[in-house]
């Protein structure tokens, strides 16, 4: 069975903080992960990573892929108040990228 | 481009009763997901179709559960009859064939069964 484990569960953070979010993986025929992030609604799609060692960044969020140690993290600098959100990682296995999600890692951020 | 319609945004039924949730992709978008989120965790796929196949549907609780997607645009899901755990945001997903791997999300539809 497909695992998807994040950690940690959730995080309370100031404003101005760094934090890093991570995502561990246990998937047959590995497709790509996903980062998403839900507020009160919807998730919104933020990264798509299928190669290790290569960085995808927006703004102040960034992200990058293990796949030998089968986990990515996603890194928040000088976070926000409106950064405070549910982070979902989502892992894709086979040709039709069916997904799995993890538990989510629910960040807030205090002004 | 307009995004994922779903409805209704919330509904409240007995346990025992039927209900169905509507999902319209956005167009052009040949996959479209159903996911149950329960509180606390994250969405957990049900059912995922290729334009009106079904791809997978193993998590899909087919007891109770159906869904449909019969002119490969809008879909389908029901539950018949409905039971206390069955309390959930259903959230529905498209992608387009080429870029399977983005999902753009409805906004759900919270489903409160008492």
């Amino acid at each position: 069975e497909d695992k998807v484990v994040q950690s940690p569960l959730s995080l309370v953070v100031h404003e101005g903080d760094t934090v890093t979010l991570n995502c561990s993986y246990e998937v047959t025929n590995f497709r790509s992960l996903l980062w998403y992030k839900q507020e009160k609604k919807a998730p919104t799609f933020l990264f798509m990573l299928t190669s290790s060692g290569i960085e995808k960044k927006s703004g102040r969020l960034s992200s990058i892929l293990d796949k030998k140690e089968l986990s990515s993290i996603l890194n928040i600098t000088a976070t926000q108040t409106g950064d405070s959100a549910i982070y979902l990682c989502a892992v894709g296995r086979g040709g039709s990228y069916i997904p799995t999600f993890g538990r989510g890692t629910s960040l807030i951020v205090h002004p | 481009e307009a995004g994922v319609a779903q409805s209704p945004r919330y509904k409240i039924i007995e346990k025992r009763q039927s209900v169905a949730f509507w999902c319209n992709p956005i167009s052009g978008h040949a996959t479209l997901y159903w996911y149950q989120q329960i509180l606390g965790q994250g969405p957990k796929l049900l059912i995922q179709f290729q334009n009106n196949g079904v791809v997978d549907d193993s998590q899909l609780p087919k007891d109770r559960f159906s869904a449909e997607r019969l002119k490969g645009v809008d879909s389908t899901l029901k539950i018949q009859p409905a039971k206390l755990e069955d309390s959930a945001v259903y959230l529905c997903a498209s992608t387009h064939r080429d870029l399977y791997n983005e999902q753009f999300f409805g906004p759900g539809t919270r489903l409160t069964v008492l």
